[in-house]
Order: C-alpha cells, then sequence, then structure tokens
C-alpha cells in the first residue's frame, strides 16, 4: 500500500534562517506531488505542484520555493523566512491522471519567531 | 479562480444526532472530495464521488455529487465523539490543456463538535 511520510512534525525557526522539509511518497511510482499550507483557521491554499521529476509549478508568488529531486520526493525551502511563513504545511501526492483523490501527510507545524 | 462554499462554518451537537453539511461552486467539478482532519494530523479521505448525482456511503457517512455538479453534500448519522474535527470539501476541475493533474479547491472547513 502507499504511503507518505512528512518530516518534521515540527519545527521552530527564526527570522531570516533557511527552511527544507521534506516529503517521500512509498509504494507508487509517478505521482503527482503537492505542498499546501494551512494557516490558523483552516483553508488549505495550495502552494506548489509536480507532476513529475524537475516538473515544479507555482500557485502564488511567496517565499517559499519547491523541488523534486526523486520521482517520490518533494521538498520545500526557503533561503530566509519570514514570520508570515508560519503554518502547517501539507503534502500530498495523487495517482497521475485527474480524476485521483489527494492523500495527504501528517503535516509540519512550523513557527517563525 | 474557483471558489467552495462550505456552511455550515461550524456545529455543535449531541451525541446520537445527524449531521449535514454542504458545499456549493459557481463553477462544475469532475471529482468531489470529502475529508477529516483532526488536531495536529492531515486531512483523510473520506468518501470520493466521480460521477454526477452520485451518493456513496462508508460506514455511517453519506455523500452526494450534485446533479448540477456544482455541489455535494455530507451525512453523518448517528454521531459519535470520536466523530469530532474538520470536515473539507473539495473539487477537481475539469482538465485544461490536456493536463493531467490533481489540483483541488478546498472550502473552508466545518468545525464539528459533538458534545457526549
Amino acid at each position: 500500500s502507499q504511503t507518505i511520510h512528512q518530516w518534521p512534525a515540527t519545527l521552530v525557526q527564526p527570522v531570516g534562517s533557511p527552511l527544507s522539509l521534506e516529503c517521500t511518497v512509498e509504494g507508487t511510482s509517478n505521482p503527482n506531488l503537492y505542498w499546501y499550507r494551512q494557516a490558523a483557521g483552516r483553508g488549505l491554499q495550495l502552494l506548489f505542484y509536480s507532476i513529475g521529476i524537475g516538473q515544479i509549478s507555482s500557485e502564488v508568488p511567496q517565499n517559499l520555493s519547491a523541488s523534486r529531486p526523486q520521482d517520490r520526493q518533494f521538498i520545500l525551502s526557503s533561503k530566509k523566512l519570514l514570520l508570515s511563513d508560519s503554518g502547517f504545511y501539507l503534502c500530498a501526492w495523487s495517482a497521475a491522471g485527474n480524476n485521483s483523490p489527494l492523500h495527504f501527510g501528517n503535516g509540519t507545524r512550523l513557527t517563525v519567531t | 479562480g474557483q471558489q467552495l462554499n462550505q456552511s455550515p462554518q461550524s456545529m455543535f451537537i449531541q451525541e446520537g444526532e445527524d449531521v449535514s453539511m454542504n458545499c456549493t461552486s459557481s463553477s462544475i467539478f469532475n471529482t468531489w472530495l470529502w475529508y477529516k482532519q483532526e488536531p495536529g494530523e492531515g486531512p483523510v479521505l473520506l468518501i470520493a464521488l466521480y460521477k454526477a448525482g452520485e451518493l456513496t456511503s462508508n460506514g455511517r457517512l453519506t455523500a452526494q455529487f450534485g446533479i448540477t455538479r456544482k455541489d455535494s453534500f455530507l451525512n453523518i448519522s448517528a454521531s459519535i465523539p470520536s466523530d469530532v474535527g474538520i470536515y473539507f470539501c473539495a473539487g477537481q476541475p475539469p482538465p485544461r490543456g490536456g493536463t493531467s493533474y490533481g489540483k483541488l479547491t478546498f472550502g473552508q472547513g466545518t468545525i464539528l463538535t459533538v458534545h457526549p
């Protein structure tokens, strides 16, 4: 069966420091991969998605970037964190194709101080 | 862009009561999904709907894909304390330009509180 791993679970970083969140998927090949951010309150905002290695699409302009160095690995990064980057970051995968549901990881709670 | 209106925003109910929540959109979707999120965790898929008019059950949960493809509802029967959480609807729009990816539009969530 497919599983998704996301780490770390929580992270406290000072303003201006770099960020690297990692997500890996097991049990499937060529998945679509996604990074979402969930601010306090509830809504989920799509940040990046990827349909293949090295193929990244950004949904909103921001201080973050994403990379997909391997088929089942998705990384969210920042060179210099802002206070506004605090939030709950969720990685998700779906099978290739347009009608496949998303499956989420357990998220990373990022607090920028 | 597409937006989903999910209601109600929150519900406070007694254990044993039935629950109903819905989502509406100004544009059509090819797929409707319902998720539940518990504190500190990622959303978990409850029900996926792929066809207009489709009615699907998962235990005490029932969801329907609206005939117009612009709405969906989720019902929970005989609620129990472990039903507490945030419930999200999500819709997948028709593909554009042949691109095959599953971008979702999410509703703002319904916070469900169940009193024993």
